[in-house]
């Protein structure tokens, strides 16, 4: 069966400090991946996604940015965190098979920039 | 484009009462329709899709949906609440487009009363 696994699960981190947050699924090849944030009371919001490997789409412009260096790995990263960063980070595949096949999601990283 | 409208961001009911959760759609083309769940700090759990095979669909834990055309509705119901239920549901429709993402509803947050 299919999984999928995101670290760490809550992180607390200061202002202009850099940001690695790792995403990997097991039990399925060649998936597309996605990173959502989650702002209270907001909904969720696409931020990028990925049908392949090296081969990323932003959604939104802002501080953020997404690597997939391996087929079943997808990586959300800055630089230097805003307060704005704030949220509940959350990465989820999918496979290509149809459209209306669901996103499954990992457990999510509550990011805190202080 | 397509989007999803949630009615209500916060619902209330007794233990044992009806849940009703309400879900509008805007699409094009024929839409594919998702509920999630979401406990706090965690990721989101599918309940129930609809894809075209059957207007009134069941999930897990007792939930159902009804898809309506002529409303452009997708409501989720459950006959009887219970403690276990209170937590925040997420209506989302799938886009037939190269990303082939979710597009997720605002959320309602459902509490149950003793």
């Amino acid at each position: 069966s299919q999984t999928i696994h995101q670290w760490p699960a809550t992180l607390v981190q200061p202002v202009g400090s850099p940001l690695s947050l790792e995403c990997t699924v097991e039990g399925t090849s060649n998936p597309n991946l996605y990173w959502y944030r989650q702002a209270a009371g907001r909904g969720l919001q696409l931020l990028f996604y990925s049908v392949g490997i090296g081969q990323i789409s932003s959604e939104v412009p802002q501080n953020l940015s997404a690597s997939r260096p391996q087929d079943r790995q997808f990586i959300l990263s800055s630089k230097k965190l805003l307060l704005s960063d704030s949220g509940f980070y959350l990465c989820a595949w999918r496979g290509k098979q149809s459209y209306n096949s669901p996103l499954h999601f990992g457990n999510g990283t509550r990011l805190t920039v202080t | 484009a397509q989007s999803v409208t949630q009615l209500g961001s916060h619902v209330s009911v007794s233990e044992g009462a009806l849940v009703l959760l309400r879900c509008n759609y805007s699409s094009s083309v024929p839409p594919y329709l998702f509920w999630y769940v979401q406990y706090p700090n965690q990721g989101l759990q599918l309940l129930l899709k609809y894809t075209s095979a059957a207007t009134l669909v069941k999930g897990i834990n007792g939930f159902e949906a009804e898809f309506k055309k002529s409303e452009t509705s997708f409501h989720l119901t459950k006959p009887s609440a219970h403690m276990s239920d209170a937590a925040e549901y997420f209506c989302a429709v799938s886009e037939p487009t190269g990303r082939r993402a979710l597009t997720f509803g605002s959320g309602t947050r459902l509490q149950v009363q003793p």
